[in-house]
């Protein structure tokens, strides 16, 4: 069974630009989370997804935002980008009624100039 | 609000040596905890979890971690360390629902020859 995708892998841009980073859970999986992956702040929730519905949310500007999708692939999206934003985005699924399991994919990297 | 510490930013063994990571959980109710492991430019990989049932999880890669209540406490050990222990580990705590993981600050373990 294939792992969680994310893509792209590696992305720069520069101050001001949108982002759009892709999730593809493990098939089945209808539970999606990010979390952005920083030096300085470590590893922080952005927001968990379900059944297309935001469940969950973690303390980040409005400039970041998710949706997902009926086949649960899901995505975030990044407004406005700050160099601050410069970091590794990490996306991880689960099973229903397993949310506490979650699996991780290999993560987006992004460069904000 | 849930919080989780890792005593030591970076740790050195040598190669056979005992590895003994230490994370400490703030909540009055035991919630999930997690280790996880990641390796330079990869996503967190998932070493093994306390779902409050064994107080001993067992993990892969010889992994194994104590879950002790009265010292809020789950220090992740493993008898004899490998050159490819070598990566940074994670201590993750689930409480109050969903996904909110709250992840700790990270150890990055290095194993000497």
């Amino acid at each position: 069974k294939a792992g969680v995708t994310q893509t792209p892998r590696y992305l720069i841009k520069t101050r001001g630009q949108q982002v759009t980073l892709s999730c593809s859970p493990i098939s089945g999986h209808r539970s999606v989370s990010w979390y952005q992956q920083t030096p300085g702040q470590g590893l922080q929730f952005l927001f968990e997804y379900f059944s297309e519905t935001q469940r969950n949310k973690g303390n980040f500007p409005g400039r970041f935002s998710g949706r997902q999708f009926s086949n649960s692939r899901s995505e975030m999206n990044v407004s406005t980008l700050e160099l601050g934003d410069s970091a590794l985005y990490l996306c991880a699924s689960s099973l229903p009624g397993r949310e506490e399991t979650q699996y991780f994919g290999p993560g987006t990297r992004l460069l904000v100039l | 609000a849930q919080s989780v510490t890792q005593l030591g930013s970076h740790v050195s063994v040598s190669e056979g040596a005992l590895v003994l990571l230490r994370c400490n959980y703030s909540s009055s109710v035991p919630p999930y905890l997690f280790w996880y492991v990641q390796y330079p430019n990869q996503g967190l990989q998932l070493l093994l979890k306390y779902t409050s049932a064994a107080t001993l999880v067992k993990g892969i890669n010889g992994f194994e971690a104590e879950f002790k209540k009265s010292e809020t406490s789950f220090h992740l050990t493993k008898p004899s360390a490998h050159m490819s222990d070598a990566a940074e580990y994670f201590c993750a705590a689930l409480s109050g629902g969903y996904q909110k993981v709250t992840f700790g600050t990270g150890t990055k373990l290095q194993v000497i020859p």
